[in-house]
């Protein structure tokens, strides 16, 4: 198994508290994901990065922020949690050239918003 | 606009029998195409991909996948179908050019009957 560690792996908070889920790798791979599990909606990309301090939004980004200051490690917060945001958080990674390579991903933080 | 779909919410089949998981995508150019397999309170794990060559594409665990250019499609087959199969199945596409993500499918829920 790729080395993903997602913490936590579940939390419950209360609406307008805000969180931070943690992505840490040991691949030293380049590229750090998060995508968000919904039934009926597959796995959509919040945001990804490409490089340390490198990042950019993916199709459901809103209410959400990222930050990659080290290789190892990509954060996902949400400034101020809404129960919309209740959902299976993926972390993934990738080494990919030429947008050929596999996303390796984590084992998911379950987050409830209350 | 550029998709992937995944027509069937639920597929069923008898231990031993072929199975096939439906993909389809709808794209610009050429897509690299992927299949991920899901188990309960798991990640996804990488299962194949189609790059380029060959359109018949041989994976993990003795699946394979048929790319057909004309019918825009990538489906997952098995030979016979084993009760250990039963997941969730997603396939994803991603594009030659522009970000290096994967766009996901809503899933098929395969249910392997002993």
């Amino acid at each position: 198994d790729a080395g993903i560690t997602q913490s936590p792996r579940h939390k419950v908070t209360e609406t307008g508290t805000p969180v931070t889920l943690r992505c840490h790798q040991t691949e030293n791979h380049r590229y750090m994901y998060w995508y968000r599990q919904d039934p009926g909606h597959g796995l959509r990309l919040i945001h990804y990065s490409y490089g340390v301090k490198d990042t950019d939004k993916g199709e459901v980004s809103d209410g959400y922020s990222v930050s990659r200051s080290k290789t190892e490690d990509f954060l996902l917060t949400l400034e101020s949690a809404t129960s919309s945001q209740t959902s299976v958080y993926f972390c993934a990674i990738s080494n990919a050239i030429a947008n050929t390579g596999e996303l390796f991903f984590g084992e998911g933080s379950r987050l409830t918003v209350l | 606009a550029q998709s992937v779909a995944q027509p069937e919410d639920q597929v069923n089949v008898a231990e031993g029998n072929p199975l096939t998981v439906k993909c389809t995508y709808s794209v610009s150019g050429n897509p690299y195409l992927f299949w991920y397999v899901q188990y309960p309170n798991r990640g996804l794990q990488f299962l194949l991909k189609y790059i380029t060559g060959d359109n018949l594409v041989k994976g993990s665990y003795g699946f394979e996948a048929e790319f057909n250019k004309s019918q825009t499609s990538f489906h997952l087959k098995k030979p016979s179908a084993l009760v250990s199969d039963s997941a969730l199945y997603f396939c994803a596409v991603r594009f030659q050019t522009g970000a290096n993500n994967l766009f996901f499918g809503t899933g098929t829920r395969l249910t392997v009957i002993p």
